[in-house]
């Protein structure tokens, strides 16, 4: 099925560093979602974005939706230990269409 | 509040057996889905429910693969028979009326098929 693509596809970090991932889609999307998945569970939602431009944040993580509305991007700052796992990006086009995710990227710190 | 719950967590079987995975949404959501999630990549969509009508199953496998939603809550994903492609980890998720775009994942169920 269709896949958004998502880069890096993983990335090696020291502890403490900044970090910033992307999507990128050739379909227009009206939402915008980053989840992170650890090792043998679910994806955990993280960001949902709504609107074309919007930054949001939770704690150290920052998320845009791009302008045109075929990107968002992802920013943790001051990385740690437990933000090692891995990172999807999610795109929804309009009504209750089904979600289309990224590969994700796969995040590791260094202590 | 309980998240959303998944049983068995792992399941190996032979080739051609029959497998089954419940899910318990949260409460209060109505929209459950199930997803299929491949090594290495995300979650793809099988089937979509809204309550216990099936709203989007263009993506299940109707031959081998069947899902109830009795009563609109619990769920269950079948496969008959299972191959050795289907090994991968079956995810459920459910979203509430009010944010449906917000969707909430369950632990997921890892299927090995040898």
């Amino acid at each position: 099925g269709q896949q958004l693509n998502q880069s890096p596809q993983s990335m090696f970090i020291q502890e403490g560093e900044d970090v910033s991932m992307n999507c990128t889609s050739s379909s227009i999307f009206n939402t915008w979602l980053w989840y992170k998945q650890d090792p043998g569970e679910g994806p955990v939602l993280l960001i949902a974005l709504y609107k074309a431009g919007e930054l949001t944040s939770n704690g150290r993580l920052t998320a845009q939706f791009g302008i045109t509305r075929k990107d968002s991007f992802l920013n943790i700052s001051a990385s740690i230990p437990s933000d090692v796992g891995i990172y999807f990006c999610a795109g929804q086009g309009s009504g209750n269409t089904p979600l289309v995710f990224g590969k994700g990227t796969r995040l590791s710190v260094i202590a | 509040e309980a998240g959303v719950v998944q049983s068995p967590r792992y399941k190996i079987i032979e080739k051609k057996q029959p497998v089954a995975f419940w899910c318990n949404p949260i409460s209060g959501h109505n929209t459950l889905y199930w997803y299929l999630q491949n090594l290495g990549q995300g979650p793809e969509l099988l089937i979509r429910y809204e309550n216990e009508e099936a709203v989007d199953d263009s993506q299940l496998p109707k031959d081998r693969f069947s899902a109830e939603r009795l009563k609109g809550v619990d769920s269950t994903l079948k496969i008959q028979p299972a191959e050795l492609g289907d090994s991968a980890v079956y995810l459920c998720a459910s979203s509430s009326p009010t944010r449906w775009n917000q969707q909430f994942f369950g632990p997921g169920t890892r299927l090995t098929v040898l």
